[in-house]
């Protein structure tokens, strides 16, 4: 089992409709889970991050935490084409994070 | 708004020679950290800095690697004697505290030939 699983892509969505991206994780003891959002050539940039369990809304996108079922979302509302990129969760415990393997998000205008 | 930087954008090196990738993290960030990534993977864990020392370190950051502090803002990754496998980009990032969020650099893209 994989310690950070995404669901798989590509994800393909029209613009304007909700992308509803996946992650689950082994270690029950993570204590912070954050997404990035990485283009083509360029480094993990950070979008959300969150800590306790519920959810989280910072403009368009909304990060869901579920400790209980391992489990943490991230919906991005109104997608736009320049939300096209890979979009990675990662989990952190004691300073490491640790990283899934991304999923690649296409909105098509 | 503060960015952590990273010296130089590209290396090339050949295989056997050291390398040295520069980061400049977050002046009011206390915890460091070197992550890689090669291409078409993931993004993976190296080792993590505070109060001058290896917090955590990944099975991948053995002996051939290093970390330092040498100055009040450098943090700096060493590879002592570099292999093809080497070949990845290099991603410092900081944060304020141990489990907080983590910015990135933009990366060292290292080519051993």
């Amino acid at each position: 089992q994989k310690e950070v699983e995404q669901n798989s892509g590509p994800l393909s969505v029209p613009e304007g409709a909700i992308a509803s991206l996946n992650c689950t994780y082994s270690d029950r003891g993570s204590q912070s889970f954050f997404w990035y959002r990485q283009y083509s050539g360029k480094s993990p940039e950070l979008i959300m991050f969150i800590y306790s369990n519920g959810d989280k809304e910072d403009g368009r996108f909304t990060a869901q935490l579920n400790k209980a079922s391992q489990y943490v979302s991230l919906l991005i509302r109104d997608s736009q084409p320049s939300d096209s990129a890979t979009y990675l969760c990662a989990v952190g415990r004691a300073g490491k994070s640790t990283f899934g393997d991304g999923t690649t998000l296409t909105v098509k205008p | 708004e503060p960015e952590v930087t990273q010296t130089p954008s590209h290396q090339v090196t050949q295989m056997g020679q050291e390398v040295i990738l520069r980061c400049v993290p977050i002046s009011n960030h206390l915890y460091f950290y070197w992550y890689r990534q090669i291409l078409g993977q993931k993004v993976e864990f190296l080792v993590s800095f505070y109060n001058n020392e290896i917090s955590e370190k990944s099975e991948i950051f053995d002996d051939q690697f290093s970390v330092e502090r040498p100055d009040g803002s450098n943090f700096t990754l060493k590879i002592r004697s570099t292999k093809l496998e080497d070949s990845a980009m290099y991603f410092c990032a900081s944060s304020v505290r141990q489990e907080g969020e983590q910015y990135f650099g933009p990366g060292t893209r290292l080519t051993v030939t």
